[in-house]
């Protein structure tokens, strides 16, 4: 069992669309949770950070982590055609090592 | 302020060679994270830096090293190069400190022929 899953898509939604991107994971010494958006032929940019268990907003974008149920989402509202790109999500049990990443989803929105 | 930048940013090798992948953090960064990213395995991680000692080590076989230099910039070797090598390596850098967020270069894209 790979130690984050999260499946792969393809997502294709309408503009405006609320979008739901979901991970789970098998450690619980896991602490800290992100969200990281990659364009084609860029690198990973972090959009959320997260210690441990609660719900945290910034503008469109909202993750959760739940520990009970080592289940991560992001949620995108009002989805935009520049959403379109691949969600990764990453893991790790202290700042400082490393990231364990999901495989990434794929999401495209159509206007 | 600057993000990280990555040199080259694409490369063409064949098997058996060697290459090597540059990587300056964000000033002020001490620690440097390498990845290597593949459509079959995604983001994997290969090894971190911290002031010029490797701190953590992913599971990877020796031909994959790296250093680190006293202005925080830091290097990525591979030997030996495989055709599974072809893969588009990531370096991150953060503070080091409690939070210790990662940002992410664009990555040198690796051919192996």
């Amino acid at each position: 069992q790979k130690e984050v899953e999260q499946d792969p898509g393809p997502l294709s939604v309408p503009e405006g669309a609320i979008v739901s991107l979901n991970c789970t994971y098998s450690n619980s010494a896991f602490q800290y949770f992100m969200w990281y958006r990659q364009y084609s032929r860029k690198g990973p940019e972090l959009l959320m950070y997260t210690y441990s268990s609660g719900n945290k907003e910034d503008g469109r974008f909202t993750a959760q982590v739940d520990k009970s149920s080592k289940y991560i989402s992001l949620f995108i509202r009002d989805s935009q055609p520049s959403d379109s790109a691949t969600y990764l999500c990453a893991t790790t049990r202290k700042a400082g090592t490393a990231l364990i990443f999901g495989k990434g989803t794929t999401l495209s929105v159509s206007s | 302020k600057a993000g990280v930048t990555q040199t080259p940013r694409y490369l063409i090798k064949t098997r058996g060679q060697q290459v090597t992948l540059s990587c300056s953090p964000i000033s002020g960064h001490r620690s440097v994270s390498w990845y290597q990213q593949t459509p079959g395995q995604g983001l994997q991680f290969l090894f971190e830096y911290f002031s010029e000692t490797q701190r953590n080590k992913g599971n990877f076989p020796g031909r994959f090293s790296g250093r680190q230099f006293s202005n925080s910039r830091s290097e990525m070797n591979v030997s030996t190069l495989e055709l599974g090598d072809s893969a588009l390596y990531l370096c991150a850098s953060s503070s080091g400190g409690t939070t210790d967020t990662q940002y992410f270069g664009p990555g040198t894209r690796l051919t192996v022929l």
